[in-house]
């Protein structure tokens, strides 16, 4: 069975600073997928980075990147220049690559960027 | 628009009551997933379709839940005889064929009085 541990119920950030979101995953699969979504108070999940796991550079996409340590098992989201609008829940995803693919979720670390 | 949408956004019923949600997925993507999420959780996994067969169902669906998906399009999730343990978002999430992302509709916000 997966299991996703995101250790960070909340975290404070000053604007315009670089942020880490922590997560930890537990696998027996050998090829799985490493996901970040934001999901704001309107409830949407939004799609922020993806990662896989025979991926051997770390993914980024803009002000995101996933640093991605294989023999730790942690995929930690890094937001760099947070923003206002960063401030949301954020959720650590694994996703198996066979079968139903669906996602196993982390329960979330709420992000307050701070003017 | 070419995302995820559902609808309604938002329901109240109270205890007893039959309720259906509606989510229709990015047009060229044939798996459709719905999650269930309750408060200060992350979404948990319900069932899957890929095309219009329903694939595979979680243990949290209980048989007072029923998903269709009936030309391959969108997807229909019911339950009757809500409680109020259903009180949750209801997130439907849709992916193309094989190892591709999963995109999110905004959900349906359901509580059970």
């Amino acid at each position: 069975a997966q299991k996703i541990t995101q250790t960070q119920p909340g975290m404070f950030v000053q604007e315009k600073e670089a942020v880490t979101l922590d997560c930890t995953y537990d696998t027996s699969d050998q090829s799985y997928g490493l996901f970040w979504y934001k999901q704001p108070s309107s409830g949407e999940m939004i799609f922020l980075i993806y990662q896989g796991s025979y991926d051997e550079q770390n993914a980024t996409e803009g002000r995101y990147s996933l640093n991605f340590q294989k023999a730790r098992k942690s995929a930690n989201l890094v937001i760099s220049a947070s923003q206002l609008g960063d401030s949301a829940m954020y959720f650590c995803a694994m996703r198996e690559d066979t079968g139903r693919r669906a996602l196993t979720f982390g329960s979330g670390t709420r992000l307050q960027v701070q003017p | 628009d070419t995302g995820v949408s559902q609808d309604p956004r938002h329901k109240i019923t109270k205890r007893g009551q039959n309720v259906t949600f509606r989510c229709d997925p990015i047009s060229e993507h044939n798996r459709l997933y719905w999650y269930r999420q309750t408060l200060g959780q992350g979404p948990e996994f319900l069932t899957y379709f890929q095309n219009e067969a329903q694939l595979e169902k979680s243990r949290l669906l209980s048989d007072r839940f029923s998903a269709e998906r009936p030309k391959g399009s969108f997807s229909t999730l019911e339950i009757q005889r809500t409680e109020q343990g259903d009180s949750a978002m209801y997130l439907c999430a849709s992916s193309p064929q094989g190892a591709g992302t999963q995109y999110f509709g905004p959900g349906t916000r359901l509580l059970v009085l």
